[in-house]
């Protein structure tokens, strides 16, 4: 299994500019999330999915969109690129929406806006 | 509405000298609680969860945790660090709406 994965690893963009970070995993896991890590900010929960075709809002969703058409894939989308939008971006799953299954994330995704 | 606290922004300890990593909670019932460590590059990996019953809890990689209900704490422990525990490490603790909440992250740096 590869578990989480995310591309880019790193993406530079201009102000204004959409653009799309991918996510998959290949645990078969329903529950899927979208968090942007800013320094002495922790993770803060951007949105999240329980399962195909289900998708919510987090802490801090302004800017962002998502979808969830397969189990397998939660990309985020940055419609119009912010400098506030700078920073690590971090997907994760888990095997169900209770808390006793662990959560996997993947490697991150560092944007910056210029 | 549910917090969590961890107050030391950095930390330096001594290769072999023991560790206690900070964390503080907000939630009214009986918190879920996770620690998870970050190196350097990479994503979040868990190292130990607290639900329910001892309150001792025994992780990956010779660390431990301790809930103390009392004190809203949750401090993560290890008797003696080796330079690869050098990372960043997250509390947190699972929300009523179903959702995790970190804390702010305390960065340890080991001295050889």
């Amino acid at each position: 299994n590869a578990g989480v994965t995310q591309t880019p690893k790193f993406q530079v963009l201009k102000t204004g500019q959409s653009m799309t970070l991918q996510c998959a995993q290949d645990m078969n896991h329903e529950y899927m999330s979208w968090y942007r890590q800013d320094p002495g900010m922790g993770l803060r929960l951007i949105h999240y999915s329980v399962g195909a075709g289900i998708t919510d809002q987090g802490e801090v969703p302004n800017g962002y969109n998502v979808s969830r058409s397969t189990t397998e894939d939660f990309p985020l989308r940055l419609l119009s690129a912010a400098p506030s939008q700078t920073s690590v971006y971090f997907c994760a799953s888990r095997g169900g929406t209770g808390f006793s299954h662990e959560q996997y994330f993947g490697p991150g995704t560092r944007l910056t806006v210029t | 509405a549910q917090s969590v606290t961890q107050p030391d922004i950095h930390i330096t300890v001594s290769e072999g000298a023991s560790l206690e990593l900070r964390c503080n909670y907000s939630y009214g019932a009986t918190p879920y609680l996770f620690w998870y460590v970050q190196s350097p590059g990479q994503g979040l990996q868990l190292l130990l969860k607290y639900f329910s019953g001892d309150t001792l809890v025994q992780g990956i990689k010779g660390f431990e945790a301790e809930f103390k209900r009392s004190q809203s704490s949750f401090n993560l422990r290890k008797p003696s660090v080796h330079w690869s525990d050098a990372a960043e490490y997250f509390c947190a603790v699972a929300s009523n709406t179903g959702k995790l909440i970190f804390g702010q992250g305390t960065t340890l740096q080991v001295k050889p």
